[in-house]
């Protein structure tokens, strides 16, 4: 089955700095990748998606890059601001977002 | 619109009993995902509800189940309860009609198993 490997498990960054957290995933198959934030207490909130016909997608601060190829993705957060600081998932799946398997999530430290 | 509710959000049980988890999703959304979330392991797909069928199953053992009533409301099940179910469960709903359609999760349901 899809197995999801993300690195790093914990990142610590200067506010203003850029933040990248990586992903690697098994099934070639896999054709969505969504991140997902979540805040201490809180529910897995979804920030930015990306499926397997696009290799890049940006949202303000934060953008997506997809390599097919080497079945990675990553995650890039520029100007980070304390608000930032949670743990982030990646995720990827052979059939939409209807069965995500997850990474094992970064703990991200936006320091002021 | 009102987001997902998941009930109880805490439960403490002991080894051996079972337990019932309840989900309901946002209006509109007839597909209710399951998710186990423990420090260990992270997330993991338990399975997935659409129109009262359900339509992917996780690997987790056959003591966890689920259901879903015509109003899209689901339930999971938990029988045999064991001290390694201690988890927060989480449900996410999402709207029909595109195959990639954003999950949106539930508070969850913390779980406890003495």
């Amino acid at each position: 089955g899809e197995n999801v490997e993300q690195h790093p498990s914990t990142l610590s960054v200067q506010e203003g700095d850029s933040a990248v957290i990586k992903c690697t995933y098994s099934d070639s198959a896999s054709n969505y990748f969504p991140w997902y934030k979540q805040e201490l207490g809180k529910r897995p909130q979804l920030i930015i998606d990306i499926r397997s016909n696009v290799g890049e997608k940006k949202d303000q601060r934060i953008a997506v890059t997809l390599n097919k190829t080497a079945k990675h993705f990553s995650l890039h957060i520029t100007e980070t601001q304390p608000e930032d600081s949670a743990v982030y998932f990646c995720a990827a799946s052979n059939q939409g977002a209807q069965k995500l398997v997850f990474g094992q999530g970064t703990r991200l430290t936006i320091n002021p | 619109k009102a987001g997902v509710t998941q009930t109880p959000r805490y439960l403490i049980k002991t080894r051996g009993q079972q337990v019932t988890l309840s989900c309901s999703p946002i209006s509109g959304h007839r597909s209710v995902s399951w998710y186990q979330q423990t420090p260990g392991q992270g997330l993991q797909f338990l399975f997935e509800y659409f129109s009262e069928t359900q339509r992917n199953k996780g690997n987790f053992p056959g003591r966890f189940s689920g259901r879903q009533f015509s109003n899209s409301r689901s339930e999971m099940n938990v029988s045999t309860l064991e001290l390694g179910d201690s988890a927060l469960y989480l449900c996410a709903s999402g709207a029909s009609g595109s195959y990639y359609n954003e999950q949106f999760f539930g508070p969850g349901t913390r779980l406890t198993v003495l």
